[in-house]
């Protein structure tokens, strides 16, 4: 069964620094889907970015890059010169072929907080 | 482009009422999502529409969870009788396709607080 793994439940970082939020993920299918969402105070899951099994290049989406390491099983988000609007829960997800119908399975998400 | 919309945002009851959530997806989308998160957790799915047929609902309480989604377009999630564990946040979602490449768009929510 596919299985997401993020390992800090917390993270601090001042604003303008870089920030690496961790996920490791488990599964037997070649071919699964990863991305990160950003869900704020408000309640709402924020899509952030999105990496391919297959995609050779890590995907980047402005100030967000996803750190993909196939061999390691790991896809780690990098915030770059990081916010204070980017205190929010940020979750990992994963989405393939054999999790019943391409659902999402979330992992149980890392608490980010920006200080100025 | 409108979003996908939940209501109503907040819904306070007590345990063994019944209680119904719920969503518009964006337009055009024809798969829909039910997720329960739990606080403390990432959401789980409960049930996946793909138009008005259900192509996944393997962790859905059908003892007292149903949903339905008429016409392919709205939905609406019910919950009788309601228990304490079932305190949390459901959010609805949808995307263009079922695809794993297809984003899913989230709604803002339906805080539950079961007394």
């Amino acid at each position: 069964a596919q299985k997401i793994t993020q390992t800090q439940p917390g993270m601090f970082v001042q604003e303008k620094e870089a920030v690496t939020l961790d996920c490791t993920y488990d599964t037997s299918d070649p071919s699964y889907g990863l991305f990160w969402y950003k869900q704020p105070s408000s309640g709402e899951m924020i899509f952030l970015i999105y990496q391919g099994s297959y995609d050779q290049q890590n995907a980047t989406e402005g100030r967000y890059s996803l750190n993909f390491q196939k061999a390691r099983k790991s896809a780690n988000l990098v915030i770059s010169a990081s916010q204070l609007g980017d205190s929010a829960m940020y979750f990992c997800a994963m989405r393939g072929p054999n999790t019943g119908f391409q659902k999402l399975v979330f992992g149980t998400g890392t608490r980010l907080l920006v200080s100025p | 482009e409108a979003g996908v919309a939940q209501s109503p945002r907040y819904k306070i009851i007590e345990k063994r009422q019944s209680v119904a959530f719920w969503c518009n997806p964006i337009s055009g989308h024809a798969t829909l999502y039910w997720y329960q998160q739990i606080l403390g957790q990432g959401p789980k799915l409960l049930i996946q529409f793909q138009n008005n047929g259900v192509v996944d609902d393997s962790q859905l309480p059908k003892d007292r969870f149903s949903a339905e989604r008429l016409k392919g377009v709205d939905s609406t999630l019910k919950i009788q009788p309601a228990k304490l564990e079932d305190s949390a946040v459901y959010l609805c979602a949808s995307s263009e396709g079922q695809t794993f490449y297809n984003e899913q768009f989230f709604g803002p929510g339906t805080r539950l607080t079961v007394l």
